[in-house]
């Protein structure tokens, strides 16, 4: 079983929609959480990043974590086409080593 | 802020050749940054985690001698591929975590598509 699973898509939805992405985790000791959005050939961009259980807000993005559940979300609301994209969730345990577990990454098209 | 550079963007090289890719960041000390391979269509591997000044911490099946790691600075760690074969074709990209910042995110380069011939 994977530490962090996320289902590869691909997701298609129309432009304006709300999007939900999702990723689950096995590993209770994951403490931080982040979603990546990566557009073809191109590095990984930082789109949010939470720590603690709860809803974090950034203009059109809102992040969601569940440590109960082990579930974290990521919401995109009047989606746009310039959002197609590849969304990693990444996760990381306590101390210094700042390594990340990667989700396999979510491909989103949002059609005009 | 927070800003990775790579260089090259993009190399072709013949196989048996060795290949040095930098990461800088351009606005922030780094101390540690983390190299990762992309296939198509696939997620991030983590290759090795670099500190500066000190020897780079491999992942399990990593070549160390085959990819080698130098974090010379706080602002500059370099990939070398030596005696590229074409099975090492593959995105690279690297990342850096850096002590003003939160500590727990990490900002990534733009990538570098090898392609080995």
């Amino acid at each position: 079983q994977k530490e962090v699973e996320q289902d590869p898509g691909p997701l298609s939805v129309p432009e304006g929609a709300i999007v939900s992405l999702n990723c689950t985790y096995s590993n209770s000791a994951f403490q931080y959480f982040m979603w990546y959005r990566q557009y073809s050939r191109k590095g990984p961009e930082l789109l949010m990043y939470t720590y603690s259980s709860g809803n974090k807000e950034d203009g059109r993005f809102t992040a969601q974590v569940d440590k109960s559940s082990k579930y974290i979300s990521l919401f995109i609301r009047d989606s746009q086409p310039s959002d197609s994209a590849t969304y990693l969730c990444a996760m990381k345990r306590p101390g210094n080593t700042g390594k990340l577990i990667f989700g396999q990454g979510t491909t989103l098209q949002v059609k005009p | 802020g927070a800003v990775v550079s790579q260089h090259p963007s993009w190399v072709i090289c013949k196989s048996g050749t060795s290949v040095k890719i930098e990461c800088r960041s351009l606005d922030f000390q780094a101390t540690t940054m983390f190299w990762y391979r992309q296939f198509p269509k696939q997620s991030l591997m983590l290759m090795a985690t670099s500190n500066e000044g000190s020897k780079a911490t491999y992942e399990q099946g990593v070549e160390k001698d085959k990819f080698l790691i130098n974090h010379a600075s706080l602002t500059l760690s370099t990939l070398t591929v030596t005696s590229a074969h074409p099975e090492d074709s593959s995105f690279y990209i690297c990342s850096a975590q850096g002590p003003g910042l939160a500590g727990y995110e990490q900002y990534f380069g733009p990538g570098t598509r090898l392609t080995v011939t």
